[in-house]
């Protein structure tokens, strides 16, 4: 079992809808709950983070955790064409170095 | 603009060449990352400086050497490049090493070994 998994995708969800990410992880001690997105071609770049279990809310982005499950979930709302991208999951342990990333999943909005 | 700056972003090696990628931060972060990306892999961590003076291997580190040059700098050696060295590989850095903080990620050096 991988560390940090996620579904590869395509996710295609159409234009004003909302597009569900999940992601589940291996680690019990895993502290920090991080999403990046990487358009293609281009570097990881930090959209959310959480550490507490529940939902977290930043702008059109809500971050769900839910530790007992092992999961953390992204929800864009309103998706855009602009919302195309891989979103990268990421999981750290505190106290430690140990941070591992999902392969992503890739998101299509379609217009 | 404040960021971390990678060079060079493409280059192209034969077999057993060399080669150092550059890395700076200019937004007084503490540590610093060399990833790895490949297809189907994820990003990869080579290795990691918490602070000044001090570095350490992740998870693929054998075929790299790191130096990290002062708060700034952060550089990633291939002594001895192979096929496999192959991929995308980024620096990235963070106020705090074992901190919950997310990263900040370089443009990339994209890498090829033929």
């Amino acid at each position: 079992q991988k560390e940090v998994e996620q579904n590869s995708g395509p996710l295609s969800v159409p234009e004003g809808a909302i597009a569900s990410l999940n992601c589940t992880y291996s680690d019990r001690g895993s502290q920090s709950f991080f999403w990046y997105r990487q358009y293609s071609g281009k570097s990881p770049e930090l959209i959310m983070s959480i550490y507490s279990n529940g939902d977290k809310e930043d702008g059109r982005f809500t971050a769900q955790l839910n530790k007992a499950s092992q999961y953390v979930s992204l929800l864009i709302r309103d998706s855009q064409p602009s919302d195309s991208a891989t979103y990268l999951c990421a999981v750290k342990t505190s106290g430690t170095y140990k941070y591992i990333f999902g392969t992503g999943t890739r998101l299509k909005v379609l217009a | 603009n404040a960021g971390v700056t990678q060079t060079p972003k493409f280059q192209v090696l034969k077999t057993g060449q060399s080669m150092t990628l550059q890395c700076a931060q200019d937004m007084n972060h503490n540590s610093m990352y060399w990833y790895r990306q490949d297809p189907g892999m994820g990003l990869r961590l080579i290795y990691y400086s918490a602070s000044e003076g001090t570095t350490d291997k992740g998870e693929v580190p054998n075929g790299y050497n790191v130096s990290r040059l002062n708060k700034r700098e952060f550089s990633l050696r291939l002594e001895s490049a192979a096929p496999s060295q192959t991929s995308v590989y980024f620096c990235a850095s963070s106020e705090a090493h074992t901190e919950n903080y997310g990263y900040t990620f370089g443009s990339g050096t994209r890498l090829t070994v033929v």
